[in-house]
């Protein structure tokens, strides 16, 4: 099975940078994905990372290290339209299969 | 295009009724999964169909009847459903049903059981 963490709530400031940290014990690994769902809406897809490293993407980065079971998002130059939950989800080596964390819920402030 | 539509968008029903969710989605994708969301909790998978048969079931309870009709469309059938069964039902598609793949979800319905 999967065991996947993320802190519940993060607060940031707009223009700021923050780091959401995801947490995974894992019994098959091949990917962790970062989607963004905003209130009512559906999850869209941020990122994906299957090798250790980071990724960059514009405004948004994620990092892997497979050996340790840690993931981050990075977020920098924070907009209100920011403000959503994020979610960390493992790919199973069950194809198919991702396990998602419980999410993040980032408020962006003035 | 890269949009998954269902519909309705919200649904009420009573625990004896009979009602289907719909999902559709034009991208050429063989894989296409059913997910149910409760409130502040993360999508759990329940159903996942690869170039339309079902490869999947999560254990989840008979009242749920998933059907795939053809490669673009997804169908969840719901039948006697409990009050705990409310909750956001979410569709989702990519290329393959391989773990890497990008899902793409689509707006989901809200369904409230009375």
């Amino acid at each position: 099975g999967q065991n996947i963490d993320q802190p519940t709530e993060m607060t940031a400031t707009e223009g700021a940078i923050v780091q959401i940290n995801c947490t995974y014990q894992t019994s098959g690994f091949n990917g962790l994905f970062w989607y963004q769902q905003h209130a009512g809406e559906a999850p869209t897809f941020l990122s994906y990372n299957v090798l250790d490293g980071l990724e960059e993407k514009g405004r948004f980065s994620s990092f892997l290290s497979r050996s340790k079971g840690y993931s981050y998002l990075l977020l920098k130059e924070l907009q209100m339209k920011d403000s959503a939950s994020y979610l960390c989800a493992v790919a199973d080596t069950n194809a198919g299969k991702s396990t998602f964390g419980d999410g993040t819920t980032l408020t962006v402030k003035p | 295009d890269t949009e998954v539509t269902q519909t309705p968008k919200h649904l009420v029903m009573g625990m004896t009724n009979k009602k289907s969710l719909k999902c559709e989605q034009h991208m050429g994708h063989r894989a296409m999964y059913w997910y149910k969301q409760k409130a502040k909790k993360p999508p759990e998978l329940m159903f996942v169909y690869s170039y339309e048969k079902l490869s999947i079931n999560e254990s989840v309870p008979s009242r749920f009847s998933p059907e795939c009709p053809n490669s673009s469309l997804l169908n969840l059938h719901l039948h006697a459903l409990q009050p705990e069964d409310s909750a956001l039902y979410l569709c989702a598609s990519s290329q393959f049903r391989t773990s890497g793949e990008t899902q793409y979800f689509g707006p989901g319905t809200r369904l409230l059981v009375l």
